[in-house]
Formats: structure tokens, C-alpha cells, sequence
């Protein structure tokens, strides 16, 4: 099973400045790599897949990178709406997929 | 426009079993594969199972197999997740997904979503 970790697991940021959130995979994953975004009693929102490019309506705020095992979130210029959870999922060892623990990013 | 709603969760005892529906609109179904996630309460987010678009394939997370079964009925648009000797732990809101890649020709991520549908296990 590949283990993905994210880092930090709470990470306080003010509006207006950049947040980078960061995701590791115990093995290469490739670029298949996607970033969800989740509210308080919401689904889960896909907003980046293949590590860097960006879902359908995705502001371009946000921007992923990395390949491999190191991935990075970067969240440009926070909006009072991005304050939510992260989750990385990796779907190079598809048909098994494997989501991190998440990264709560809340407003400083 | 493209819709997922999920139904069927409710409390059920230990070691009973309960039927998960997922209802699909506004995309052609019979044409992606579909995932069921799940969210214990508090916590993060867990892969369940997946089966191809046709039916062909269904795969499961080790914490599910030999108890869940995924299935699928394109002529009705609906994915389902049967569940059986629940414990405890499988309490959860559980959501069902769609699979981004059309036919799955390559791996892909999880493009729509449900609103979910919580289980409780609990005597």
C-alpha cells in the first residue's frame, strides 16, 4: 500500500498571503496525484489532478506541483472561501487508491 | 447537470447489513467507472471500492473485503454498495464518486462528487 503523509497537519495563514501545503508518498506515484478541497459538512471537491493541472471552474490561485514523491499545494492569494481541508490522493497503484490525513488550513 | 445523490444510509446494528444507492444524472453513466469513499466522523478521507464502468471489475479496500459489495445498474443510472457484517467501525458518511477518466483507459481522479449518506453502526 503507498502511504501518503501530509505536511503541516494545520497550517495558519492570514488572507491576502500564500499558503503551500505539502504531500509525500511513501513510493513513486508518478504524476498521478490529485488535491481535494473539503468544507465543514460538504463533499470533498476535486481541484487539481495529474499533480499540477487544475480541475474544471478551479480559480488559478491555485497550483500544484512535484512528481514522484514530493508534491506541493500552493494557494496564491487566500480567499476567506479556501479556509478548509486538503486532502492529497494518490491513483498511481490503481485500482487502489490511497487519500493522506489531511491538512487543515485555517485563518490566522 | 452532472449529479450524484446517494441514499440508504440510516443506523443499523452490529453485524446487520444495509444497501447503499447512488443516483446518477446529467452524464452518460454507463461510460465511468464510480468509486464509493467514506469519512468516519472527525476523521479523514478512505477509498472503499471502485467498479469499471461495465461492470467487468470491482476492487476493495482490504478493510472491506469479503463483506461490501459494489454493483452497478446502467440501464437505471445507479451505483450501489451492500453492506454486510457491519461493525463499528464502518460508521461514516459515505459518498460515491465518479471516476474522471471515461471507460478508466488510464487512472484517474475523482471528478464528481455525492452529498453522502451517513451509517451508523451502533446497538
Amino acid at each position: 500500500e503507498i502511504v501518503m503523509t501530509q505536511s503541516p497537519a494545520t497550517l495558519s495563514v492570514s488572507p491576502g498571503e500564500r499558503a503551500t501545503l505539502s504531500c509525500r508518498a511513501s513510493q513513486s506515484v508518478s504524476s498521478n496525484l490529485a488535491w481535494y478541497q473539503q468544507k465543514p459538512g460538504q463533499a470533498p471537491r476535486l481541484l487539481i489532478y495529474g499533480a499540477s493541472t487544475r480541475a474544471t471552474g478551479i480559480p488559478a490561485r491555485f497550483s500544484g506541483s512535484g512528481s514522484g514523491t514530493e508534491f506541493t499545494l500552493t494557494i496564491s492569494s487566500l480567499q476567506s472561501e479556501d479556509f478548509a481541508v486538503y486532502y492529497c490522493q494518490q491513483y498511481n497503484n490503481w485500482p487502489l487508491y490511497t487519500f493522506g490525513q489531511g491538512t487543515k488550513l485555517e485563518i490566522k | 447537470q452532472v449529479q450524484l445523490v446517494e441514499s440508504g444510509g440510516g443506523v443499523v446494528q452490529p453485524g446487520r447489513s444495509l444497501r447503499l444507492s447512488c443516483a446518477a444524472s446529467g452524464f452518460t453513466f454507463s461510460s465511468y467507472g464510480m468509486h464509493w469513499v467514506r469519512q468516519a466522523p472527525g476523521k479523514g478521507l478512505e477509498w472503499v471500492a471502485v467498479i469499471w464502468y461495465d461492470g467487468s471489475n470491482k476492487y476493495y479496500a482490504d478493510s472491506v473485503k469479503g463483506r461490501f459489495t459494489i454493483s452497478r445498474d446502467n440501464s437505471k443510472n445507479t451505483l450501489y454498495l451492500q453492506m454486510n457484517s457491519l461493525r463499528a467501525e464502518d460508521t461514516a458518511v459515505y459518498y460515491c464518486a465518479r471516476d474522471a477518466t471515461i471507460f478508466g483507459v488510464v487512472p484517474g481522479a475523482f471528478d464528481i462528487w455525492g452529498q453522502g449518506t451517513m451509517v451508523t453502526v451502533s446497538s
